[in-house]
């Protein structure tokens, strides 16, 4: 079975500017999620999808983050405008049912560097 | 507010030696517990898990406990193997709609 593919998996912009990140989950599964991980931390939920609805975006800076998963599929996350501090890596997970019996499957994820 | 904390950024051990890995929370709602293991460039993988109703579950070299009462686990690998070297992250979960809350890690290197 294929994984969960994200693109593109490196971005350098400058602060200020836009930068968008694309994921395909697993086929099949209903829930996607979207993780900030900065380096030395662990990962940090920023929003959970079920099918195409929003389940949790309370850590989500929504003031320059949005997502969406339009169709219940893939899924977009964007910001706009960065700042030095958004510098991460940005993880897309999918598993089949949310739950924390679930475990999550992700991409090698996007690594942005803000300048 | 940092809900589960793994306090040993590393961990040095022998091949063929056991690796024991500590992680404690602190919200006692937490019914999930999982281990996930990341090597560089990639995304986390699913290692192993257990319930709040279980003390020890067991998948091959790795073993994971659970001590509700001191709100602690452990993940024991054993015997450790070179391919093993990775960062292990352990994650906990309520028993609702499974936001995973993660450590920060522990970079776990296997020397021959």
């Amino acid at each position: 079975e294929a994984g969960v593919a994200q693109s593109p998996r490196y971005k350098i912009i400058e602060k200020r500017q836009s930068v968008a990140f694309w994921c395909n989950p697993i086929s099949g599964h209903a829930t996607l999620y979207w993780y900030q991980q900065i380096l030395g931390q662990g990962p940090k939920l920023l929003i959970q999808f079920q099918n195409n609805g929003v389940v949790d975006d309370s850590q989500l800076p929504k003031d320059r983050f949005s997502a969406e998963r339009l169709k219940g599929v893939d899924s977009t996350l964007k910001i706009q405008p960065a700042k030095l501090e958004d510098s991460a890596v940005y993880l897309c997970a999918s598993s089949l049912e949310g739950g924390g019996n679930q475990p999550q499957h992700f991409g090698d994820g996007t690594r942005l560097s803000i300048l | 507010d940092q809900q589960v904390k793994q306090n040993s950024p590393s961990l040095s051990v022998q091949e063929g030696r056991i690796s024991i890995l500590n992680c404690d929370y602190t919200n006692s709602m937490f019914d999930y517990f999982l281990w996930y293991k990341k090597y560089p460039a990639e995304g986390p993988t699913f290692l192993i898990s257990i319930s709040s109703i279980k003390d020890k579950n067991e998948d091959g070299r790795f073993t994971v406990f659970l001590n509700k009462s001191a709100k602690h686990l452990s993940l024991h690998i054993v015997p450790s193997q070179p391919g093993d070297s990775a960062v292990y992250f352990c994650a906990a979960s309520p028993n609702s709609w499974g936001k995973l809350q993660f450590g920060a890690g522990t970079q776990v290197v296997v020397t021959p």
